[in-house]
């Protein structure tokens, strides 16, 4: 089965410029999330979609970040302005997640991520 | 938020050494994962872990969750240079309110086996 697309790979923008990042999750998976990685350190959630509705965007910074998974299916995360400290890996992952609430599997699949510098 | 602690930050070790990475939490997990990361990709699953006490064996890796769900470890035997990578830990949620499977990491410990 296709793994989790992302695109680009790579992005080169500079602050107060717009970026927009792409993902396509594995068929069938219900949830799907969107990571930011700061080098050597471990991803941090930015937004958890389950199907086309938002469950926990708690830690997106949501003056600049925005995201939408209008038919349940891929993904677009969006930067406007980008700051010099969004400068990171973004990363999309996607669960199956189906079940009852005692059987839910959380385990995520991972896209390579793009690697987003802000000059 | 829950929140998961790893150490150590940083492992450097010659080939053929044993290591224990671990990771901890004052909250309780339904169930608690192991990534490997490697330069320019995506985190890996490795392991998933669901109930108190279980251990997992994975080839030289052999993973243990702790009995009340809180914390875990990975024990590396005999390491080997393609090992090297970070290591990540990851607490799922189940279901219950709007947890909806929300799966939060660890900073990661960044393992170096030296030839």
């Amino acid at each position: 089965e296709a793994g989790v697309a992302q695109s680009p790979r790579y992005k080169i923008i500079e602050k107060r410029q717009s970026v927009a990042f792409w993902c396509n999750p594995i068929s069938g998976h219900a949830t799907l999330y969107w990571y930011q990685q700061i080098l050597g350190q471990g991803p941090k959630l930015l937004i958890q979609f389950q199907n086309n509705g938002v469950v926990d965007d708690s830690q997106l910074p949501k003056d600049r970040f925005s995201a939408e998974r209008l038919k349940g299916v891929d993904s677009t995360l969006k930067i406007q302005p980008a700051k010099l400290e969004d400068s990171a890996v973004y990363l999309c992952a996607s669960s199956r997640n189906r079940g009852t609430a005692k059987t839910w599997n959380t385990e995520a699949f991972f896209g390579q991520g793009t690697r987003l510098t802000v000059v | 938020t829950q929140l998961l602690e790893q150490s150590p930050q940083f492992l450097s070790i010659q080939e053929g050494e044993n290591l224990t990475v671990y990771c901890n939490s004052s909250s309780v997990f339904s169930s608690l994962q192991w990534y490997r990361q490697e330069p320019g990709e995506g985190p890996v699953l490795l392991v998933t872990v669901v109930t108190g006490g279980e251990v997992k064996k994975l080839k030289r890796l052999t993973f243990q969750f702790g009995d009340a769900r809180k914390d875990s470890s990975l024990h590396i035997t005999a390491a080997q240079p393609g090992d090297t990578g970070l290591y990540l830990c990851a607490g799922g949620e189940n279901a219950g309110g709007t947890s909806y499977g929300k799966l939060t990491f660890g900073q990661g410990t960044i393992l170096t086996v030296h030839p």
